[in-house]
């Protein structure tokens, strides 16, 4: 299975200010259709999860754009430009490159 | 507006049985892949299984196998989960969530039915 591995697993951010999150795979998650099934996904306290970004840098509907992705291979970043009070919550990435899907551990965001 | 809404969550034993349901409306249901994704209590998201638009196929995390079936009726918009020998460790709430095939992701998600599995 791909292991994937999130760095921070907790963020304090002052509100206003950015913050970042590391993904790391275990292995490549190029597809052998040349694509990168790399997603992130946010989720709020006592609420179930909500898609964010798919195949690495694309926000998905409704996503404000201080949310964005980047990253290639087995290297992934989120980045928030400016955390506002809504961002709160848990933040993972997710590999469906490969069977069977997978999840990081989880970033929780939290305001300073 | 899609909707996804879990039912048949509850309190089993060890070894026992339980069928998750869910429905979901707001989309042409039949069109999409279907998945299921467990969340343990304060721990994180672990895929389960997910079940092609026909329901010709199916796909299923290695810790189920065997013990849970992914089904659904596209006639009453609804997609199940039959768990069986139930353990401890499938002590989760259980989201039904929309595959989104062209991006590989779950693109909306249910609010979640708690399973607790305990003597």
């Amino acid at each position: 299975d791909i292991v994937m591995t999130q760095t921070p697993l907790s963020s304090p951010v002052t509100l206003g200010q950015p913050a970042s999150i590391s993904c790391r795979s275990s292995q490549s998650l190029v597809h052998s259709d040349g694509n990168t099934y790399l997603s992130w996904v946010q989720q709020r306290p006592g609420q179930p999860p909500r898609l964010l970004i798919y195949k690495i840098s694309n926000r998905f509907s409704g996503v404000p754009d201080r949310f964005s992705g980047s990253g290639a291979g087995t290297d992934f970043t989120l980045k928030i430009s400016r955390v506002e009070a809504e961002d709160v919550g848990v933040y993972y990435c997710m590999q469906a490159t490969q069977f069977p899907w997978t999840f990081g551990q989880g970033t929780k965001v939290e305001i300073k | 507006e899609v909707r996804l809404v879990e039912s048949g969550g509850g309190l089993v034993q060890p070894g026992g049985s339980l069928r998750l349901s869910c429905a979901a409306s707001g989309f042409t249901f039949s069109e999409f892949w279907m998945s299921w994704v467990r969340q343990a209590p304060g721990k994180g998201l672990e895929w389960v299984a997910n079940i092609r638009a026909d329901g010709g196929q199916t796909y299923y995390v290695d810790s189920v196998k065997g013990r849970f079936t992914i089904s659904r009726d596209n006639a009453k918009n609804s997609l199940y989960l039959q768990m069986n020998s139930l353990r401890a460790e499938d002590t989760a709430v259980y989201y039904c969530a929309r595959d989104w095939r062209a991006a590989m992701v779950f693109s909306y998600w249910g609010q979640g039915t708690l399973v607790t599995v305990s003597s």
